[in-house]
């Protein structure tokens, strides 16, 4: 089944313990990104991978690190994370890594609390 | 960066009722996307609009790109509860960026 896994679906952490949210697709797309939830603020994105080793920031990129070494995963890494990181968080992909010519699908988030 | 605007932000129907909703923007886009988010899950594709003026159907969900190209409309008619969820609009942006509305809520009413 075509799908983006992200893992794990809930973590609690303190302020400033490093973690990794990690995402997989398996429909080799080029394409893959980082979005965080907020009430009232929609979708906002942090990170993006046109392809392997190429990444590049959204619109809310402080705080967070990702890379892209094989074309299936794209993990995201919080160094130091904050109490204004809790957010649900959601990896997507797609096909091209132009401008935008097909559908992104997103994993089921990953709901990240930092205390 | 570029904003929409999307109204309402949540919205209680009942049942049988018609919904509708809408997504502004101050810059004009060649492509709107509608999606639908259920509960627990990630954002599904619902429509794409691609050109000025059109309206697509996808079963009881009907979108509209408005003339203007700064804007868009998503109707649902007779409200099921499976249509309960977060819609949000989004427009790609750029060479490589897709920009999300804040969302409508949709709610059953009791």
């Amino acid at each position: 089944e075509a799908q983006v896994t992200q893992n794990p679906r809930y973590l609690i952490t303190v302020t400033g313990k490093k973690l990794t949210v990690t995402c997989s697709q398996n429909m080799n797309h080029e394409y893959m990104s980082w979005y965080r939830q907020d009430p009232g603020l929609g979708l906002r994105q942090i990170y993006y991978s046109m392809n392997v080793e190429v990444t590049d920031k959204g619109d809310v990129p402080e705080g967070y690190k990702v890379s892209r070494k094989e074309k299936r995963n794209f993990p995201l890494i919080l160094e130091s994370p904050s109490p204004n990181q809790t957010s649900l968080y959601f990896c997507a992909s797609r096909h091209g890594q132009g401008p935008y010519n097909s559908p992104l699908h997103f994993g089921n988030g990953t709901r990240l609390t930092v205390t | 960066g570029q904003q929409l605007n999307q109204s309402p932000q949540s919205m209680f129907i009942q049942e049988g009722e018609d919904v509708s909703m809408n997504c502004t923007s101050s810059s004009i886009f060649n492509t709107w996307l509608w999606y639908k988010q259920d509960p627990g899950e990630g954002p599904v594709l619902l429509i794409a609009l691609y050109k000025a003026g059109e309206l697509t159907s996808n079963g009881r969900l009907t979108a509209q790109f408005g003339i203007t190209r700064k804007d868009s409309f998503l109707n649902i008619s007779a409200s099921i509860p499976s249509d309960v969820g977060i819609y949000f609009c989004a427009a790609p942006w750029g060479a490589s960026k897709i920009i999300f509305g804040s969302g409508t809520r949709l709610s059953i009413r009791p």
